[in-house]
């Protein structure tokens, strides 16, 4: 079975510091893994994907993900945080089932001027 | 523009009446999705389809119904029978349904139950 923990549910940095949202998963097959970014009352908007190419994944907005098969770790970082970042974001497994996702239970970023 | 729109933005509902939310895409997609979002959490499946005429229960379908008679619409209806129908929902699509496939999610419409 696949699951997917955010191990953080609330993040807050400063303008301009790095930004680390971490992100665990199981799977018993190699995974499809997705971060989704959500704006208040917004729907949700794709920043990367990773699906067995390279394992650093670069995303919009200046966004990267690791996957590290051994930590079984799908962590997204950000060089530079900008008041823009704020908001909530999701990691997700693909169940490999009818194009299924299932998501974990969200980060809400906040950036601080 | 190609993209997923959701209607109404917000709807309210009195207790004990049926309503349906439109979901349409422009985007040639064949398969469709309805989440359900609650403070605090993830999403959780509702209803999905991968094909005109047929769709399957996801994790929460109980209380809820969809159609699926043109590629390009998947609406949700919510009855009286979901005991607690509040909250944010979402109609996602996706071209395939494979496991790399990119699901494309709609603004989506907030329901509250006066």
């Amino acid at each position: 079975a696949q699951s997917v923990t955010q191990l953080d549910s609330h993040v807050s940095v400063s303008e301009g510091t790095p930004v680390l949202l971490r992100c665990n998963y199981s799977s018993s097959y190699s995974p499809s893994l997705f971060w989704y970014v959500q704006h208040p009352n917004k729907g949700l908007q794709l920043l990367l994907k990773y699906t067995s190419a390279a394992t650093l994944v670069k995303g919009i907005n200046g966004f990267e993900a690791e996957f590290k098969k051994s930590e079984t770790s799908f962590h997204l970082t950000k060089p530079s945080a900008h008041m823009s970042d704020a908001a909530e974001y999701f990691c997700v497994v693909s169940r490999n089932q009818g194009g299924k996702l299932i998501f974990g239970q969200g980060t809400e970023l906040s950036v601080k001027p | 523009d190609g993209g997923i729109t959701q209607s109404p933005k917000y709807l309210f509902r009195k207790e004990g009446q049926n309503v349906t939310l439109s979901c349409e895409q422009n985007l040639n997609h064949d398969a469709m999705y309805w989440y359900r979002q609650d403070p605090g959490q993830g999403l959780r499946l509702i209803y999905y389809s991968q094909i005109v005429n047929d769709f399957q229960k996801g994790d929460i379908a109980e209380g809820y119904s969809v159609s699926r008679e043109k590629k390009e619409s998947f609406p949700l209806t919510v009855t009286s029978a979901q005991k607690n129908p509040t909250a944010f929902y979402l109609c996602a699509s996706m071209r395939g349904s494979t496991s790399t496939d990119t699901q494309y999610f709609g603004p989506g419409t907030r329901l509250t139950v006066l």
